[in-house]
């Protein structure tokens, strides 16, 4: 069974950084394409980040490309999300997502909570 | 003006079809870009339906049921997911969203209600 585990999700100031962890089994991590998505409350799906298969390709939203870093180990079988100068409006739910190649988001995890407030 | 365009709400009754628009930007031809819908129920993971892009590439998500299915209309620049048959359970936000400049882009989001 595909399990995606998120952690690292908290409140955090504006300015602050945090780093989300998801970790993944029943299925061979290192053969798919991984990505975080995001969903403020009551808001809809927003893509955050893509790091395909051997983390040769990475792709972020306009929204966060600058503070954020998508990473993975495949040996761990984890995605991580490194998020530096948070600011409000990156409060969300923090999904990881897989994807085959450049595809449909097959298996979701169950999300994190960032709150980033004063 | 957002990459794809959805309108907030849509209602429809049981049994009736229910027939959801995404409108890619102008000068985005939706002619190019396979479309992908995905279904978010109160308190839930979104969950991939189908894509479509035409009658020759698209394809059903895992244990979607047949009464979901994908088209567009050239006419207007738009992806379209049509259900039939409504049912109580087909209640749920409805996103649509494309692979575009090496990002992926999500509709904001239809809110269908069956009553």
């Amino acid at each position: 069974e595909v399990q995606l585990v998120e952690s690292g999700g908290g409140l955090v100031q504006p300015g602050g950084s945090l780093r989300l962890s998801c970790a993944a089994s029943g299925f061979t991590f290192s053969s798919y394409s991984m990505n975080w998505v995001r969903q403020a409350p009551g808001k809809g799906l927003e893509w955050v980040s893509y790091i395909s298969s051997s983390s040769s390709t990475i792709y972020y939203a306009d929204s966060v490309k600058g503070r954020f870093t998508i990473s993975r180990d495949n040996a761990k079988n984890s995605l991580y999300l490194q998020m530096n100068s948070l600011r409000d409006e990156d409060t969300a739910v923090y999904y990881c997502a897989r994807s085959e190649l450049v595809t449909n988001f097959d298996y979701w995890g169950q999300g994190t909570l960032v709150t980033v407030s004063s | 003006q957002p990459v794809l365009t959805q309108p907030t709400s849509l209602s429809a009754s049981p049994g009736a079809s229910a027939r959801f628009t995404c409108t890619l930007r102008s000068g985005i031809n939706v002619g190019t870009y396979r479309i992908y819908w995905y279904q978010q129920k109160p308190g839930s993971l979104p969950r991939y339906l189908l894509r479509y892009k035409s009658d020759s590439d698209k394809q059903q998500g895992s244990g979607v049921p047949s009464r979901f299915s994908g088209s567009k209309d050239a006419s207007t620049n738009a992806g379209l997911l049509l259900i039939s048959g409504l049912q109580s359970e087909d209640e749920a936000d409805y996103y649509c969203a494309i692979w575009y400049s090496s990002t992926w882009v999500f509709g904001g989001g239809t809110k269908l209600t069956v009553l």
